[in-house]
């Protein structure tokens, strides 16, 4: 029931730049919430990568980063590197139905 | 350092009460814009909230879930309670808390999950 809408899969070789797109509508991206972005090893728990569409908490490399527009926000891996193989979520807040907290539908990244 | 741990049952019935507890540790539920929260994710699928408290006994719960979850906090404890009412196998998942910092409304600290198998 995720109303964020993410590519399944994406996938790049080693050093290549890949981005990951999160849509959304007017009752959460489009109203003006933030976006955040988690990444997923295998096995473990998700983990905050970027918060509020474009910061990233100490700790991430700068290889990530995070963009917003509309209705729609995007996560950008550049010098993509083999532990960047993961899953990612966006996450969001949805103002219709008393407000609720959003998650997208996941996107896993290979690297070839 | 914030961490947080959820424990219950690993196995529950159909039809069965579920009740999770989150111990955690690094702040207080008592602080202004404190928060924590309840995530699942079904194995391979997507991660779905399902709940909220803030350090005002605020209550937010997934619209979808509503009429079978109830969320409470033990400030003294250091703990937050979650239980989900009427299990059925499609709820097998391993569920998440999470301290969600309300500047932003972000989860920033998860714990390492609990998976939950609900069958006969």
């Amino acid at each position: 029931q995720s109303v964020l809408t993410q590519p399944p899969s994406v996938s790049g070789a080693p050093g290549q730049r890949v981005t990951i797109s999160c849509t959304g509508s007017s009752s959460n991206i489009g109203a003006g919430y933030d976006v955040h972005w988690y990444q997923q090893l295998p096995g473990t728990a998700p983990k905050l990568l970027i918060y509020g569409n474009s910061n990233r908490p100490s700790g991430v490399p700068d290889r990530f980063s995070g963009s917003k527009s509309g209705t729609s926000a995007s996560l950008a891996i550049t010098g993509l590197q083999a532990e960047d193989e993961a899953d990612y979520y966006c996450q969001s807040y949805d103002s219709s139905l008393s407000g609720y907290y959003v998650f997208g539908t996941g996107t896993k990244v290979t690297v070839l | 350092q914030i961490t947080l741990k959820e424990s219950g049952p690993t196995l529950v019935k159909p039809t069965q009460t579920l009740t999770l507890t989150c111990t955690f540790s690094g702040f207080s539920l008592s602080t202004s814009g404190v928060g924590v929260g309840w995530i699942r994710q079904p194995p391979g699928k997507a991660l779905e909230w399902l709940a909220l408290i803030y350090w005002d006994d605020d209550k937010r719960y997934s619209p979808s879930l509503k009429s079978r979850l109830t969320i409470t906090k033990d400030t003294s404890k250091n703990q937050v309670v979650l239980t989900m009412t009427n299990m059925d196998p499609v709820d097998t998942a391993t569920y998440y808390c999470a301290h969600i910092w309300s500047g932003y409304d972000v989860f920033d600290y998860w714990g390492q999950g609990t998976l939950v198998t609900v069958s006969s």
